[in-house]
């Protein structure tokens, strides 16, 4: 696809479960990012790689978020032992290179709902 | 602590009137300062961007004033669209962005 593709595009899950949110970049963008979006708020930083690596993951929240991009590629979110403060819009963008011109190009998010 | 300020949370305008929209920042280590435009559904995309080397910068009806004394930019949108009626977020940053929290503009006919 042209953009940045993330699935589920919809997850309800139960308080204590494993979730896992999926992130496909545009094809050739070396930078990866998330973000969380909470109701009437705007995108907040979570984590970001250049490549494999995890060059800033000071946004995490705490250690039950976990985030990896094996092969430079798609990159997965992981939640463990979810709680319903949890639920938020995911947002995945990208980016050509790591750069600070801003540009980033955003998914339409996993919108994740712990009930 | 937030680092950005944007105002008003809620605008209404006619159209082709003038929306302007504030933002406040905190930190003089930001050297990037985009607006992003939501659409409900969808995910922010980028509509304009200034660095602080530049006090405005202009894009068909898309204007951005930066006053880096006073650590503040606006978004003014000449000739308001309904179109236009969206959700517009000001950033500032440098490889990670530090969103406001939104202004939801809407564009009555």
């Amino acid at each position: 696809g042209a953009g940045v593709s993330q699935t589920p595009s919809n997850k309800v899950t139960e308080k204590g479960k494993y979730v896992e949110l999926r992130c496909d970049p545009i094809s050739g963008h070396t930078a990866l990012y998330w973000y969380r979006q909470s109701l009437g708020q705007g995108p907040e930083f979570l984590i970001y790689f250049q490549g494999t690596g995890a060059a800033d993951d000071s946004g995490l929240p705490n250690d039950r978020f976990f985030a990896v991009r094996p092969e430079g590629s798609v990159s997965t979110l992981k939640i463990q032992r979810t709680e319903r403060g949890d639920s938020a819009v995911y947002l995945c963008a990208s980016s050509p290179q790591l750069t600070n011109t801003g540009e980033l190009f955003f998914g339409e998010g996993s919108r994740l709902t712990v009930l | 602590q937030q680092q950005v300020k944007q105002s008003p949370q809620s605008l209404i305008v006619q159209k082709g009137g003038i929306s302007i929209i504030n933002c406040a920042y905190e930190n003089t280590a930001f050297d990037y300062f985009p607006w992003y435009q939501q659409f409900p559904g969808k995910g922010p995309a980028l509509l304009i961007a200034i660095r602080p080397d530049v006090s405005e910068k202009k894009e068909g009806r898309f204007t951005i004033s930066f006053n880096k004394s006073a650590k503040q930019f606006s978004l003014h949108i000449m000739d308001s669209q309904p179109g236009d009626s969206a959700t517009y977020f000001c950033a500032a940053g440098s490889y990670q962005l530090t969103f406001g929290k939104g202004t939801k503009l809407s564009v009555i006919p």
